[in-house]
């Protein structure tokens, strides 16, 4: 199976900040990478594809980037309803795999 | 407006069984291949099982191999977990989630609320 690896595991940054998010795959996925965003009690909404395609309806302070085996998560300038848990999940083959997750703190 | 709603989750005794079911409405369910995953109490992301649009393509992952079946019927619009030999790190909020496209292209775009899965003597 393939590991993604996400860092950090968690991270305080305030209102305003620049935020970036990665993950690294332990073998080669292509593109075959999504970006998603939960906060608790709730269900994951899906923020990116294919590693850099923008979701429907997401802001597009939020941007994805990467291919291969690295991949990253930028928010350009974090609003407070970004405060929540993000996670990768590789698309490339089975069994599909999560990152870890990293949870963005208020600082 | 494009949803799914997931049912079934309970109480469970350890080696019991459960049938989560997932109710698709406003789009066209035969159209995608969908998803359960999980998530146990404090801790990240799973994925369980994947079936394609015309259940031709099924996969799980190894810690529910042969205990868990996933089915779906799109004249109902419905999507199944058949969960068998349960044990307690079975535990979790299931969700049930579509695929962008089959096959998955474009991530999972759509979740449902989640269902809460008990396994516990």
């Amino acid at each position: 199976a393939i590991q993604m690896t996400q860092s950090p595991s968690s991270l305080s940054a305030s209102v305003g900040d620049r935020v970036t998010i990665t993950c690294r795959a332990s073998q080669g996925i292509r593109n075959d990478l999504g970006w998603y965003q939960q906060k608790p009690g709730k269900a994951p909404k899906l923020l990116i594809y294919a590693a850099s395609s923008l979701q429907s309806g997401v802001p597009s302070r939020f941007s994805g980037s990467g291919s291969g085996t690295d991949f990253t998560l930028t928010i350009s300038s974090l609003q407070p309803e970004d405060f929540a848990t993000y996670y990768c999940l590789q698309d490339y083959n089975y069994p599909r795999t999560f990152g870890q997750g990293t949870k963005l703190e208020i600082k | 407006e494009v949803q799914l709603v997931e049912s079934g989750g309970g109480l469970v005794k350890p080696g019991g069984s459960l049938r989560l079911s997932c109710a698709a409405s406003g789009f066209t369910f035969s159209s995608y291949s969908m998803n359960w995953v999980r998530q146990a109490p404090g801790k990240g992301l799973e994925w369980v099982s994947s079936i394609s649009s015309s259940s031709s393509y099924i996969y799980y992952a190894d810690s529910v191999k042969g205990r868990f079946t996933i089915s779906r019927d799109n004249a109902k619009n419905s999507l199944y977990l058949q969960m068998n030999s349960l044990r307690a790190e079975d535990t979790a909020v299931y969700y049930c989630a579509r695929d962008g496209s089959d096959p998955p292209d474009y991530g999972m775009d759509v979740w449902g609320q989640g269902t809460t899965v008990t396994v516990s003597s």
